[in-house]
């Protein structure tokens, strides 16, 4: 069936720091790929997507490649700032009925 | 445009008590899920609505917990009688359609059970 894993966390970066969080995929078919984000206390804010092959993702300064040949969708920031520390969550949507399946979730801590 | 509304924000109950959850979507949402998020898990799925019609319930604990949509807008989620293990956020989140657009979340209601 379908997957996702994620890199586990907590991830600890200093300011400024160059961020990636893995996250690769088990599919039948061509999932939409998302990167969901949760800050301490909120609900889930979808942080960016993609839908095909190539396609790249970006938004607030992230940005996340899907690679079809890999099957991954890993999350990069070149800058990382305080603000970031948050839960990052990796999906795929199921095609076959649209619903997400999630990874576990990574903690991203950033230190001034 | 207002996000996806839930309350209460927090509740405390004893095991084997009831307790309801409530969800307003975005206005137009026809999708509305129902997710349980247990401390350091991804969300799981618990219930999926299409307008007042229900698509996925299929891991929803159907002897403890149910959910409803009238007339294909509010929604809601109960719990009885409530066990250890069910605390945790349980978050609600609504889309346009079915499709790749992403869901829009509520910020959840945190259950706890002692």
């Amino acid at each position: 069936g379908n997957s996702v894993t994620q890199m586990e966390g907590p991830v600890t970066l200093s300011e400024e720091a160059f961020l990636t969080i893995n996250c690769t995929y088990t599919a039948t078919g061509y999932p939409s790929l998302f990167w969901y984000v949760q800050y301490p206390g909120e609900g889930l804010q979808l942080l960016l997507k993609a839908t095909k092959a190539d396609d790249k993702g970006s938004n607030k300064g992230f940005e996340a490649t899907y690679r079809k040949e890999t099957t991954s969708f890993h999350l990069e920031k070149g800058s990382v700032q305080v603000s970031d520390s948050a839960v990052y969550f990796c999906a795929l949507s199921d095609r076959s009925n649209y619903q997400l399946i999630w990874g576990a979730g990574t903690k991203l801590i950033i230190k001034p | 445009e207002a996000g996806v509304a839930q309350s209460p924000r927090y509740k405390i109950i004893e095991k084997r008590q009831s307790v309801a959850f409530w969800c307003n979507p975005i206005s137009g949402h026809a999708t509305l899920y129902w997710y349980q998020q247990i401390l350091g898990q991804g969300p799981k799925l618990l219930i999926q609505f299409q307008n007042n019609g229900v698509v996925d319930d299929s891991q929803l604990p159907k002897d403890r917990f149910s959910a409803e949509r009238l007339k294909g807008v509010d929604s809601t989620l109960k719990i009885q009688p409530a066990k250890l293990e069910d605390s945790a956020v349980y978050l609600c989140a609504s889309s346009f359609q079915q499709g790749d657009y992403g869901y829009t979340f509520g910020s959840g209601t945190r259950l706890t059970v002692v």
